[in-house]
């Protein structure tokens, strides 16, 4: 079975300028996260969809971020413009999430951008 | 929020068993516990969950006590491949990963 695919595996930008990521989860997987990680950090969510329903957004900046889940399979995440904070790896997961309490996210493994 | 706390880092040497604690004070009664490792350059992969007592699968054993506000992951006879970040969730609104714990395995 294959893994969550996301592309590209890196990217380097230069500051004001747009960038996309892309996430293709497993398949028959309903739910779709995207996440955000910094160095020596851990995974900070920015997005959860169930379907194409974006269910929790509210880590998401979005003066700049947006992302969209089209039929509910693949997912995009935007930048628009990156500033030189948003250096990070962006990491998408997917989960059948039955329930919330036993959910296991399967992930990706992460889109690193670098903003110069 | 479901908060956990773990160790920053630890250090053990190979062949040794090792235990790291997550301790998470206010968890719910349907709040299951899941372990997540994680190599550099890769996302996080998920290990093992559990509700109470005590469960094991061919990678690791989870404790529970009875209480429930703390659980400790244990890897038997680690080897040098099993230094990673290691992070414990508990499930519940928000999803929160916190730092983890940085285990590094000596020769």
């Amino acid at each position: 079975e294959a893994g969550v695919v996301q592309s590209p595996r890196y990217k380097i930008i230069e500051k004001k300028q747009p960038v996309a990521f892309w996430c293709n989860p497993i398949s028959g997987h309903n739910t779709l996260y995207w996440y955000r990680q910094n160095l020596g950090q851990g995974p900070e969510l920015l997005i959860r969809y169930e379907n194409e329903e974006a269910v929790d957004d509210s880590q998401l900046p979005k003066d700049r971020f947006s992302a969209e889940r089209l039929k509910g399979v693949d997912s995009t995440l935007k930048i628009q413009p990156a500033e030189l904070g948003d250096s990070a790896v962006y990491l998408c997961a997917s989960s059948s999430r039955v329930r919330q309490s036993t959910d296991t996210q399967y992930f990706g493994p992460g889109t690193r951008l670098t903003v110069l | 929020l479901a908060k956990t706390t773990q160790p920053i880092s630890m250090d053990s040497y190979e062949g040794q068993e090792v235990n790291i604690t997550c301790s998470h004070n206010n968890i719910a009664t349907n709040d299951y516990i899941t372990w997540y490792q994680q190599f550099p350059s890769q996302g996080p992969r998920f290990i093992i969950q559990g509700y109470k007592t005590k469960v094991t699968n061919e990678v690791a054993s989870l404790f529970i006590p009875a209480d429930r506000k703390s659980s400790t992951l244990s890897l038997p006879r680690v080897s040098l491949s099993d230094t990673a970040v290691y992070y414990c969730l508990v499930a519940r609104g928000k999803i929160i990963f916190g730092k983890g714990t940085r285990l590094h395995i000596l020769p």
